[in-house]
């Protein structure tokens, strides 16, 4: 079956760094991608969809400057949290989707601290 | 019994018995509907989906119903274990599965041994 990895499973880092996540589609190629943040006890809010080669697009309310992704290949997605600050702390969660028929599979997710 | 609590319902049941989550949908033009299985600190994992065209369907334990009318779709799961302690979201999208999905608000499951 479809798997993707995603790395690091969980990152602290200081207030005012940059952190990147990575996510990867193992054994299919991801022609659509999907960035998702989920805060304590809460659902997963999609952050936005990227498409291989091509920009990505955003949710209302995410900062595209702040939050950059890359989609530069089918297999993998990368989102950079810039100048992280405390209350980017979340859980980051990403999904992959194929034209081949393997629908939605998601990232075993990357828990972020800033401190 | 169910709860409501800050964020997260929660739904408390024993050993064996059978559970039912529920879930109020938003859009009415989605036409496809998935349950996933979320536990602490992990991805959320796919149960069952269905379609629209359809009001029942049934997998290992696990029944998914939708009520188009009412925008409402549940998850049954029979003799639950304490394995199924998780929670619980429905999605929905348009189209065939290549969409963003929309998520629920999400429901807590603790099953007592």
């Amino acid at each position: 079956g479809a798997v993707v990895s995603q790395h690091p499973s969980w990152v602290i880092c200081k207030s005012g760094t940059s952190v990147k996540i990575e996510c990867r589609s193992l054994d299919f190629q991801a022609t659509t991608m999907f960035w998702y943040r989920q805060f304590p006890k809460q659902s997963l809010m999609l952050m936005a969809t990227s498409n291989e080669g091509s920009k990505a697009t955003y949710e209302q309310g995410v900062e595209k400057d702040k939050f950059l992704i890359n989609h530069a290949s089918l297999t993998l997605s990368t989102l950079t949290v810039t100048s992280a600050h405390p209350e980017d702390s979340s859980f980051y969660i990403c999904s992959a989707i194929s034209g081949q028929g393997y629908g939605y599979t998601f990232g075993s997710g990357t828990r972020l601290t800033v401190v | 019994g169910e709860s409501v609590g800050l964020h997260l319902p929660t739904l408390s049941v024993q050993e064996g018995d059978n559970s039912i989550i529920n879930c109020a949908y938003s859009n009415s033009a989605s036409d496809y509907f998935i349950w996933y299985k979320q536990e602490s600190g992990k991805g959320p994992q796919f149960i069952i989906d269905i379609r629209s065209n359809m009001d029942k369907r049934q997998g290992q334990r696990v029944t998914v119903l939708l009520n188009k009318t009412v925008k409402h779709l549940s998850l049954q799961i029979a003799a639950t274990q304490p394995g199924d302690s998780a929670v619980y979201f429905c999605a929905e999208t348009l189209g065939s599965g290549y969409s963003t999905l929309t998520f629920g608000k999400g429901t807590m499951l603790l099953v007592s041994p």
